[in-house]
């Protein structure tokens, strides 16, 4: 059974750095490309950022380019997210979901989120 | 940036088919998914590539697409439907993609 179990978030100050973990079982995780897509507290989803499967390959959202930077460890089974220059708007839940491989960017599976509050 | 397009709200009674849309220029070159994300719960994929259900998903979910609109169809929706529903898809490049900005189905 496919297993993505997320943790790192907590309470940071605006501008300050956090980083995000994503602990992967159930499936062979070097095989899969991987994301981070978040979610503001009752608002909608917003994809963040993807990684290929050998951590070559790297696409952010403009709302993170230049201050977030997804990265893998394929021996470790994890996934990563650094951010740095924390903005009140970055507050969401922070999920990794996993690419099902097919003709265009998506996801199967999600793990249950971290929750990450940017505020003084 | 590209935008996919959603109803906020749909409402149904029990049995009653839902119909939920999904309107994006690009839907005829990508293929769409649907999201189900109940309160409090993380999403879980219900249809992916327009039209396949993956496995453990109840067969009264589909769906289709049609030109620019994609639709996810529950045929005798269920109280235990309730949830947001969520499109995805990417523009014609591939490069850029988006959610819809979801549907909250009530069931009642």
């Amino acid at each position: 059974e496919v297993h993505l179990v997320e943790s790192g978030g907590g309470l940071v100050q605006p501008g300050g750095s956090l980083r995000l973990s994503c602990a992967a079982s159930g499936f062979t995780f070097s095989s899969f490309e991987m994301n981070w897509v978040r979610q503001a507290p009752g608002k909608g989803l917003e994809w963040v950022a993807y990684i290929n499967r050998d951590g070559s390959k790297m696409n952010y959202a403009d709302s993170v380019r230049g201050r977030f930077t997804i990265s893998r460890d394929n021996a470790e089974n994890s996934l990563y997210l650094q951010m740095n220059s924390l903005r009140p708007e970055d507050t969401a839940f922070y999920y990794c979901a996993r690419d099902p491989g097919g003709q265009q960017l998506a996801f199967d599976y999600w793990g249950q989120g971290t929750l990450v509050t940017v505020s003084s | 940036s590209y935008e996919l397009t959603q109803a906020p709200s749909v409402s149904v009674s029990p049995g009653q088919t839902a119909r939920i849309t999904c309107s994006g220029d690009a839907l005829p070159k990508k293929y769409a998914y649907w999201y189900q994300q109940k309160s409090g719960q993380a999403p879980v994929l219900v249809i992916y590539e327009d039209t396949k259900r993956p496995s453990g998903i109840p067969e009264r979910f589909s769906g289709s697409t049609s030109g620019t609109m994609a639709t996810l169809t529950i045929s005798g929706a269920q109280v235990e439907d309730e949830a947001d529903y969520y499109c995805w898809s990417t523009d014609s490049g591939g490069n850029h993609g988006a959610f819809g900005g979801g549907t909250t189905l009530t069931v009642l």
